[in-house]
């Protein structure tokens, strides 16, 4: 079965400092991997994702997330943050099965930029 | 872009009441979901929805739970009598067959049930 751990509940940075966001996933077959912001009582909004080729994926808002697959890890970057990339960041597996393109989500990992 | 829409965006219901709540996936779209996020919680996957027929569900959809296509736009989760422990965002999402939409699932806004 698929899981995803997020290794970081809260993320405390100061504005203009770099961050990384880390996620460990856990699956026997290929996968696709997402991270996904939600701002405070709002939606999810799609950073970015990895399907295959490069293993550097660049999203949205400056983020970028390095898939790699010897240590099943899929971390997120971002190389200098703004006091409005504060929000809950969750990472993401999903895979095509006959249950169509089901996403199991980790815990997610609160993001506070203070200034 | 194509987007998938839920209503309302908010709902408030008395426990024991029915609620359902409505989606619109995105038109060429041939599987959809419903997830629910528990306040300050994650996003935990309850059902997937094709040709007519639930083709998987959590542990969490239980009997209370049931989910219908009646048209050929509208996707619904009926929750058969609410408990304050099914107070959470609940997100719909949709996905297809070719191009984006075999790669990912996308996600609408959600909708808020707060029971009392």
């Amino acid at each position: 079965a698929q899981s995803v751990t997020q290794l970081d509940s809260q993320v405390p940075v100061f504005e203009e400092a770099p961050v990384e966001l880390r996620c460990n996933y856990s699956s026997s077959v290929s996968v696709y991997l997402f991270w996904y912001v939600q701002y405070p009582n709002q939606g999810l909004q799609l950073l970015l994702k990895y399907l295959s080729g490069s293993t550097l994926v660049k999203g949205i808002n400056g983020f970028e997330a390095e898939f790699n697959k010897s240590q099943t890890s899929f971390h997120l970057r971002k190389p200098s943050v703004h006091i409005s990339d504060t929000a809950e960041y969750f990472c993401a597996v999903s895979d095509q099965g006959t249950g169509g393109f089901k996403t199991i989500f980790g815990a997610g990992t609160r993001l506070f930029v203070k200034a | 872009e194509p987007e998938v829409t839920q209503t309302p965006s908010h709902q408030v219901t008395q426990m024991g009441q029915e609620v359902i709540l409505r989606c619109v996936p995105i038109s060429n779209h041939l599987y959809f979901y419903w997830y629910r996020q528990i306040l300050g919680q994650k996003v935990e996957f309850l059902v997937s929805f094709y040709n007519n027929e639930i083709s998987e569900k959590s542990e969490i959809f239980d009997d209370q739970f049931s989910v219908e296509r009646p048209d050929g736009s509208n996707f619904t989760l009926k929750i058969r009598s609410t408990k304050l422990e099914d107070s959470a965002m609940y997100f719909c999402a949709s996905s297809g067959a070719s191009g984006r939409g075999k790669t990912e699932a996308f996600f609408g806004q959600g909708t808020r049930l707060t029971v009392v």
